[in-house]
């Protein structure tokens, strides 16, 4: 059965820090990975999708990494501003489907001036 | 380039009444599919809906049901409401002809059983 964890469940950092938010799960054979954010009380916002033969993503200040091998994902925010205040969840599919998203509990980030 | 689109944002009810929610996906997109996200967790899935057929379903009981409508817009219903299905309801849409699997959300519909 897949499982999604997310370390740290919370992160509070002074603006211009580097971050690092980790993601991983249990089952390998994943056919993709997406990142997304979510505001307080919105929906998702799509950030970066990495599929299963890439190593990494990047998308303006954020890159993010996957290693099928040992289960993890990494995403790396560089620069942080206290617009990027939000909570990042990692996703997979369950098997093929990639409607089918099995997600993490998220990592509630906090960005201060 | 409209996104995915919900209704209502927000809505209350009571214990035992049922409730409908609607959808209407990204533009050029034909698969919808619903989650529900409780307060501090993440998002779990409930059904996909593609060419008007409930597809795949996840462990939720059958008062949770839903509709696709031929323009792909889609419609969950929940009956006999219960306390603990107080939740933000997300909607998410994708496109079957992309071999990417990159999924679109919502803002989503917070629902609230009194």
């Amino acid at each position: 059965k897949q499982e999604v964890t997310q370390i740290p469940a919370a992160l509070s950092v002074p603006e211009g820090e580097n971050l690092v938010l980790n993601c991983s799960f249990t089952d390998s054979a994943i056919y993709n990975l997406q990142w997304f954010r979510q505001d307080p009380g919105k929906g998702l916002t799509s950030l970066l999708l990495i599929q299963s033969s890439q190593r990494e993503q990047t998308s303006g200040r954020l890159n993010a990494s996957l290693d099928k091998s040992s289960g993890r994902s990494t995403l790396y925010i560089a620069a942080s501003q206290p617009g990027d205040s939000a909570t990042y969840l990692c996703a997979v599919p369950r098997g093929y489907n990639t409607d089918k998203l099995i997600f993490g509990t998220g990592t509630r980030l906090q960005v201060f001036p | 380039d409209a996104g995915v689109t919900q209704s209502p944002t927000h809505l209350i009810k009571t214990r035992g009444q049922q409730v409908t929610l609607r959808c209407s996906p990204k533009s050029g997109h034909d698969t919808v599919s619903w989650y529900q996200q409780a307060l501090g967790q993440g998002p779990q899935f409930i059904f996909q809906y593609y060419e008007e057929e409930e597809r795949q379903r996840g462990n939720f009981p059958d008062r949770f049901s839903g509709h696709q409508y031929p323009n792909y817009s889609s419609e969950l219903n929940v009956n006999a409401l219960l306390l603990g299905d107080s939740a933000l309801y997300l909607c998410a849409s994708s496109f079957s002809g992309t071999n990417t699997g990159e999924l679109f959300f919502g803002e989503g519909s917070r629902l609230t059983v009194l």
